[in-house]
């Protein structure tokens, strides 16, 4: 079947620090991958997002990581600053009846 | 901001009434998505309308249901509230049915 999900739930980083947000896959027809962000009392938020076609894509301080062969996702975020902290979410989309599949999220806190 | 506005934000119904909820998509943007959170959980697809016909329904029940209007606007309707239907609806509208989805805050629905 088709799930996305995270491996950690929780994150703690210190300002300043990188951090890395992962995620894993399972439906391997899956071709557009997105990473949002949802602050407290918000709707998700758009960060990043990477087609199956590509295995790195950079942007303002963010790097998304694909790796097709174990399923893989990754978020690298660079000096992490504290309006960083906020649940993550990796979404995938595929040709399926789900325009967009959410894993659980992780929660990254950043200590000042 | 995304553009996307949803109404009302917060709202408390009683358990058997019935609710409709409302999203103004994104300029351009004929395709919107509504999900349902619950708190500390990954947004979960209700259903899609892509240029006023549904296309596309997640694992809900009929009472579920919605609109699209010839400007994109929508509207999610649910019948027979059940005390669990209280989580925050998240609309997302987007360019086409495959492509990156931008959320509006959402609607607080509790019941009671």
């Amino acid at each position: 079947g088709e799930s996305v999900g995270l491996h950690l739930p929780t994150l703690s980083v210190q300002e300043g620090d990188n951090s890395i947000i992962n995620c894993a896959y399972s439906n391997s027809a899956s071709d557009y991958f997105i990473w949002y962000k949802q602050e407290s009392g918000k709707g998700p938020q758009f960060i990043i997002d990477i087609r199956s076609n590509m295995d790195k894509r950079q942007g303002q301080r963010v790097t998304v990581l694909l790796n097709k062969t174990v399923k893989h996702l990754s978020l690298q975020i660079a000096a992490t600053q504290p309006g960083d902290s906020a649940v993550y979410f990796c979404a995938e989309i595929n040709s399926g009846n789900t325009p967009l599949v959410f894993g659980k999220g992780t929660r990254l806190s950043v200590i000042a | 901001e995304t553009g996307v506005t949803q109404s009302p934000t917060h709202l408390i119904k009683t358990r058997g009434q019935q609710v409709t909820l409302r999203c103004s998509s994104q300029s351009g943007h004929n395709t919107v998505s509504w999900y349902q959170q619950a708190l500390g959980q990954g947004p979960q697809f209700i259903f899609q309308y892509y240029r006023e016909e549904e296309n596309g329904r997640g694992n809900f029940p009929p009472r579920f249901s919605g609109l699209q209007f010839p400007n994109y606007s929508s509207e999610l309707n649910v019948n027979a509230l059940e005390l669990d239907d209280s989580a925050l609806y998240l609309c997302a509208s987007s360019a086409g049915r495959f492509t990156e989805a931008f959320f509006g805050q959402g609607t607080r629905l509790t019941v009671v």
